[in-house]
């Protein structure tokens, strides 16, 4: 059975520009988050997508944004990229959205900014 | 506030002695609680969870967490570590009323010495 695949593994991208991440979560998985990892601030939530829904959005700007689609993948995107945009960005899924289900996560997507 | 403490940033204990990591918890209602893994550049990896039951839960690689509702701790145990153990823990607190995301702790660094 395949892992939560998140592509690319790296990527280095210019202030000012944007970016798209993806992520495919465990087939027959339905719910996706995104998490933010930087040594500052830690790990932090994003969003959670459910059913193409955005169930809850985390505290930040409007420059992240993200969707999921019919087959349950999820792309974010980030625009206007900063310098404090740099860091890992992890992907998680979990079946539904019920207390008794974990979260299973990606390798992650580890983005710099220069 | 809901929120996750883990108050040592690092653990150093010899390979072959018990370890202890530490988490304690501020949430209202029942706690879903968790640990996960981090090994460098690589994404979370789920040790075990405690949902509701049996206070002491055994998750993978030979680790347990003991539940304490009293003291609104949930500390990570394993009996006898291995070098291989040595990676960075984090605790976390699943949050349905806050919209079914994960809040972490700081994160723990576990460090076996052979």
């Amino acid at each position: 059975k395949a892992g939560v695949t998140q592509t690319p593994r790296y990527l280095i991208k210019t202030r000012g520009q944007q970016v798209t991440l993806s992520c495919s979560p465990i087939s027959g998985h339905r719910s996706v988050s995104w998490y933010q990892q930087t040594p500052g601030q830690g790990l932090q939530f994003l969003f959670e997508y459910f059913s193409e829904t955005q169930r809850n959005k985390g505290n930040f700007p409007g420059r992240f944004s993200g969707r999921q689609f019919s087959n349950s993948r999820s792309e974010m995107n980030v625009s206007t990229l900063e310098l404090g945009d740099s860091a890992l960005y992890l992907c998680a899924s979990s079946p539904y959205r019920g207390e008794n289900y974990g979260y299973t996560f990606g390798s992650g997507t580890r983005l710099t900014v220069v | 506030a809901q929120s996750v403490a883990q108050p040592e940033d690092q653990v150093n204990v010899a390979e072959g002695n018990p370890l202890t990591v530490k988490c304690t918890y501020s949430v209202s209602g029942n706690p879903y609680l968790f640990w996960y893994v981090q090994y460098p550049n690589r994404g979370l990896q789920f040790l075990l969870k405690y949902i509701t039951g049996d206070n002491l839960v055994k998750g993978s690689y030979g680790f347990e967490a003991e539940f304490n509702k009293s003291q609104t701790s949930f500390h990570l145990k394993k009996p006898s570590a291995l070098v291989s153990d040595s990676a960075l823990y984090f605790c976390a607190v699943r949050l349905m009323e806050y919209g079914n995301k994960l809040v972490f702790g700081a994160g723990t660094i576990l460090r076996v010495k052979s």
